[in-house]
Order: structure tokens, then sequence, then C-alpha cells
């Protein structure tokens, strides 16, 4: 299977700074045959489900904030929010889908 | 707007069976892929399983920790995933989400949206 690793564990950022958020997979997600990134990113809020945030590592998913922005390929990505508010305290969770089974990363923290 | 409704987790004892039920609304459960995630307490998300949509065969796939226990199953009448679980065991507790697989055109895809989740507990 496929690891993911994220760092850090947890992250602490002031309202309206920056949050980066890293995520490393033990292979490479980037398919040769199409130049995509099978790699997505998740907010899971206190409480609530995962709400998917970014597909094919960089595409917002339909309805989120353009604060939220995804960059990376191959084995190292990022999830960077540009501007923190209160509403994004959450755990957020990288997840490739290139192998079978599709596998999570641990997951990062970020408080205020 | 597509929701998804799962109900059914309980306490059930080590070796017990249980079936959690994800009703849907906005969508047709046969015409998509869906998957089953599963969250221990404090800990990460784990793919469970999926069952393809009725044009695709409708086959299941499992994780190797559950397969031979757990079974994807739909009803269409009722719009309804179901997964049923035999032979529990203690490391089975936890939130059991219902989702649908994103169109990336392969096996594996990101899952949205997400059910809310049934808690399952397995404890004697």
């Amino acid at each position: 299977d496929i690891v993911m690793t994220q760092s850090p564990d947890s992250l602490a950022v002031s309202l309206g700074e920056r949050a980066t958020l890293n995520c490393k997979s033990s292979q490479s997600v980037l398919s040769s045959s199409n130049n995509k990134n099978y790699l997505a990113w998740y907010q899971q809020q206190p409480g609530h489900p995962p709400k998917l945030l970014i597909y094919w590592a960089s595409t917002r998913a339909s309805g989120v904030p353009d604060r939220f922005s995804g960059s990376g390929s191959g084995t190292d990505f990022t999830l960077t929010i540009s501007s923190l508010r209160a509403e994004d305290v959450a755990v957020y969770y990288c997840q490739q889908y290139y192998g079978t089974p599709s596998t999570f990363g641990q997951g990062t923290k970020v408080e205020i | 707007e597509v929701q998804l409704v799962e109900s059914g987790g309980g306490l059930v004892k080590p070796g017990g069976s249980l079936r959690v039920s994800c009703a849907a609304s906005g969508i047709t459960v046969s015409n998509v892929w869906m998957t089953w995630v599963r969250q221990a307490p404090g800990k990460g998300l784990e793919w469970v399983g999926r069952i393809k949509s009725k044009s695709d065969g409708g086959t299941t796939h499992y994780a190797a920790p559950v397969k031979g226990r757990f079974t994807i199953s739909r009803e269409d009448s009722k719009n309804t995933l179901y997964l049923q679980m035999n032979s529990l065991k203690t490391e089975d507790t936890a939130v059991y989400y219902c989702t649908i697989d994103g169109s990336s055109g392969t096996f594996e895809a990101w899952f949205d949206p997400w059910g809310q989740g049934t808690l399952v507990t397995v404890s004697s």
C-alpha cells in the first residue's frame, strides 16, 4: 500500500495568517499517461464528516473558498490556507487514489 | 443536493453482527460507485470497501482487514446502501461513513459527499 505521511501533526496559526500543510507519499502518485497527480485533500471540522477540498492535487471542489489551494507533484504535496479564518480550525487529511487501496495520511490539526 | 444519511450503528459484542444503512437522496445509488470509509475514535480514515455502479457490473471490493467478514450491497427500491458486518472484532470500532466516488476515470477516486456517519462499538 502507498503510505501517506503528513507534517506537521499540528499547527497553530494566527487569524489572517498563512497555514502550510505538507503531505508526502511513499511512491509517486503522478500518472505518466495523463500527467495528473492522484491526490486529494479533505477538511474535517470537529464533530463533522470529512469534506472534500481539493482533487487532482490542485483542483478546488465546488464551493470551496479560494483561500484554499493545493500544489505539488510526484511525492510531495502542499495544502495552503492563504488567510486563516476561525472556521478553518479542523483536521486536514490528504488521500492518494493512484494505488489500490486508496490511503489517507494521519492528518494535520490546525488550531488558532 | 445529494444527501447521504447513515443509520444502524450501535453496541455489539465481539463475534457479533450488525448491518448499517446509508439512505441516499438527490442521486440514484445504482448509478454511482459508492464507498464505505471508517474512522476509529480519535484516529484517521480507512477505506473499507466499495460497490461499483450497476452499469459497471455492481461488483464489490474490500480492504484486507474486512474481506470475508463485511459485505456491501444495495437496495434499489429504497435507494439505500448497506454494510453487513459479521464476526466483528474490537478493532472494528469506528464511525462508518458512506460516500460517493468521484469521476477519476480509474478504480480509485476521491470521495464526495460524505454522510454524517454512524458509530459502531464492538465491546463485551
